[in-house]
């Protein structure tokens, strides 16, 4: 399993874009990178998944260049709701499928 | 969408005695389920994996015999703390894998006293 590094925290202000980056530079050429949020006291939300390129979908997209070492995990205009801990995840299409593990992840604190 | 319930949302039980938590996934068939540990202020920490109609595998450091986990059907799984201390005290997450994804229980709270 490809250990992932991001920051411990960031702060926003309502409206803005936020930009988390996560290093992956072990990732193997079969995983995926995923990213999950979680609010206090409940389970983790799946946010979004990819392989190369660019992903969208309602809530966030995911950008990753070409050699996958890293991501960017992009929320626009984030709004207080979105205050979270947000955790980036290489997972693999291996037998360990589904078997992860989580990092510190990214406190994203949005303030009026 | 894929849904994953926890039974109950939160416990509070005495010191040796044992706690059941369960986690079902209401809408699919799952046969690997994963049980997290997640203390305040830290990630989540896998603890095993369970499959249906075998024997759960424990992450090195957990141990077997406190944390039971049965694995009966393919929507439910169990995990049973056993003699219960007050550093078992946690958040205790499950997870249902379906094909390439995983979605995650609310998340039980264990309070030993």
């Amino acid at each position: 399993l490809a250990k992932t590094t991001q920051p411990i925290s960031m702060d926003s202000y309502e409206g803005q874009e936020v930009n988390i980056t996560c290093s992956h530079n072990n990732i193997a050429t079969n995983d995926y990178i995923t990213w999950y949020q979680q609010f206090p006291s409940q389970g983790p939300r799946f946010i979004i998944q990819g392989y190369k390129t660019k992903v969208t979908n309602e809530v966030a997209s995911l950008f990753i260049p070409a050699d996958r070492k890293s991501s960017t995990l992009s929320l626009p205009r984030v709004s207080l709701s979105d205050t979270a801990v947000y955790y980036c995840l290489v997972v693999g299409a291996t037998d360990s499928w589904g078997k992860f593990q989580f990092g510190a992840g990214t406190q994203v604190v949005v303030t009026p | 969408g894929a849904v994953v319930s926890q039974h109950p949302s939160w416990v509070i039980c005495k010191s040796g005695t044992s706690v059941k938590i369960e986690c079902r996934s209401l809408d699919f068939q799952a046969t690997t389920m994963f049980w997290y540990r997640q203390f305040p202020k830290q990630s989540l920490m896998l603890m095993a994996t369970s499959n249906e109609g075998s024997k759960a595998t424990y992450e090195q450091g957990v141990e077997k015999d406190k944390f039971l986990i049965n694995h009966a059907s393919l929507t439910l799984s169990t995990l049973t703390v056993t003699s219960a201390h007050p550093e078992d005290s946690s958040f205790y997450i499950c997870s249902a894998r379906r094909s390439y994804e995983q979605y995650f229980g609310p998340g039980t709270r264990l309070t030993v006293t």
